[in-house]
């Protein structure tokens, strides 16, 4: 079965820009997670989707950041206008209806210049 | 609010056992995790255990849970150099995690 895909795997990009990524749950995964990792500030939950519903946004950091499910088997966190303070390794995970463990994918190293 | 501590770094010899210490905070918590992640990689699910036991073992992985204490634990037994990695702990708060900041473990041949 193919886990949790993430894209890119690396983007680099200059600060300004529009940065998009990308995740496809596994399928028949209803919530789908996206987290932010920094050496600062480990791993923190940015916002949690049940069946395609924002459940909770509270780790978003500000309004540049939005983050999107138009379906059930495809998610985007937007960064608009991105800021070197972005750079960060970035997962998605999901789980199934009946919960248990959260599956992550190999995450999108995002470094903003 | 939920707060998951670790101790930040171990260092063992190749063969000897590793134990990883980890206290949770929130009483309510229905699994707790392990999760192991290498340079460059994500996040993969080592183990879990159900609250209401106290241990579980899984080949050379055995969990350890104090629910009085709220503290969890992790030993690998026969520790290998490819065990080398960040070992994160998480409690689960609904379908939320709250992870810890990650053990670093160093295995020395």
């Amino acid at each position: 079965d193919a886990g949790v895909i993430q894209s890119p795997r690396h983007e680099v990009t200059e600060m300004g820009q529009e940065v998009t990524l990308r995740c496809k749950p596994i399928s028949g995964h209803n919530s789908l997670f996206w987290y932010r990792q920094t050496m600062m500030r480990g791993l923190e939950l940015l916002i949690y989707f049940n069946n395609n519903v924002p459940i909770d946004d509270s780790g978003m950091p500000e309004d540049r950041f939005s983050a999107k499910m138009p379906n059930a088997s495809f998610s985007t966190l937007k960064i608009q206008p991105s800021e070197p303070r972005d750079s960060a390794v970035y997962f998605c995970a999901s789980i199934g209806p009946s919960g248990g463990p959260q599956h992550f994918g190999d995450g999108t190293r995002l470094s903003i210049l | 609010g939920e707060d998951v501590e670790q101790s930040l770094f171990l260092s063992v010899r190749e063969g000897d056992s590793s134990v990883i210490n980890c206290t949770y905070t929130d009483s309510s918590s229905t699994y707790l995790y392990w999760y192991k992640q290498e340079p460059g990689a994500g996040l993969q699910l080592l183990t879990y255990i159900f609250s209401n036991m106290d241990m579980k073992q899984d080949q050379r992985l055995t969990v350890l849970l104090n629910k009085k204490d709220k503290h969890l634990s992790l030993r690998i037994a026969d520790t290998q150099t490819g065990d080398s990695a960040i070992y994160f702990c998480a409690e689960s708060s609904g379908n939320k995690l709250v992870f810890g900041a990650g053990t670093i473990l160093r295995v020395k041949s």
